[in-house]
């Protein structure tokens, strides 16, 4: 099973700021590496997939990146609607598994 | 547009077996690549794989659920079902269903409202 760990935990940015959320596997994985924004009360929204291609609908100011057991999620010029907690799942090793969640708040 | 529904009792005693039942609107359960499957988030806590069914009966299981948990699907009814034996109040959790395409290789991007089952005697 892979682990992976999200960081940090909590991150406090202003609107307009720019967010890096950082997603570390326990062992090297491929291209299958997703980004999900969820809101309280509701369901996961995927954002990335496939480490960087943004899911339909999603605006450039998302963006993912990384390889081997390093991967980020970067949001520029945030807006009051991006905060909200983020999870990076691994899908191309069974069984998938999520990070535990970063939080992103306003300072 | 693809949607999908979560159904089921919202209060399980401990030992029961839950039942959960996602019904699936927009695409068929019978269309090469789709799968269906479910993901858990007790309060505030993190989410966790718990099960998949794929289109030609493919089953994945989250392994620290595999030995209580089954997954079918009924074509018929485009519905999933899940199934989880001996709950314990630790299963307590929104339980969601999603979507997913490994034609589109998009992974669980549509979703469910959640359904939250809580277990209390």
């Amino acid at each position: 099973e892979i682990f992976l760990t999200q960081s940090p935990g909590t991150l406090a940015l202003s609107p307009g700021d720019r967010a890096t959320l950082s997603c570390s596997a326990s062992q090297p994985l491929t291209i299958y590496l997703a980004w999900f924004q969820q809101k309280r009360g509701q369901p996961p929204k995927l954002l990335i997939y496939g480490v960087s291609t943004r899911a339909p609908g999603i605006p450039d100011r998302f963006s993912g990146s990384g390889s081997g057991t390093d991967f980020n999620l970067t949001i520029d010029r945030l807006e009051p609607d991006d905060f909200a907690m983020y999870h990076c799942l691994q899908y191309g090793i069974s069984p998938r598994t999520f990070g535990q969640g970063t939080t992103l708040e306003i300072k | 547009q693809i949607t999908l529904k979560e159904s089921g009792p919202a209060l399980v005693k401990p030992t029961a077996t839950l039942k959960l039942t996602c019904t699936l609107s927009g695409v068929s359960l019978t269309t090469t690549g789709v799968g269906v499957g479910w993901i858990r988030q007790p309060p505030g806590k993190a989410l966790e794989f718990v099960a998949l069914i794929y289109w030609d009966d493919d089953e994945r299981y989250g392994p620290s659920l595999e030995s209580r948990v089954a997954i079918t699907k009924d074509t018929s009814r485009n519905e999933v079902v899940l199934t989880m034996t001996n709950m314990n109040p630790v299963d307590t959790a929104t339980y969601f269903c999603t979507h997913i395409n490994v034609v589109t290789s998009l992974p669980f991007d549509v979703w469910g409202q959640g359904m939250l089952v809580t277990v209390s005697s």
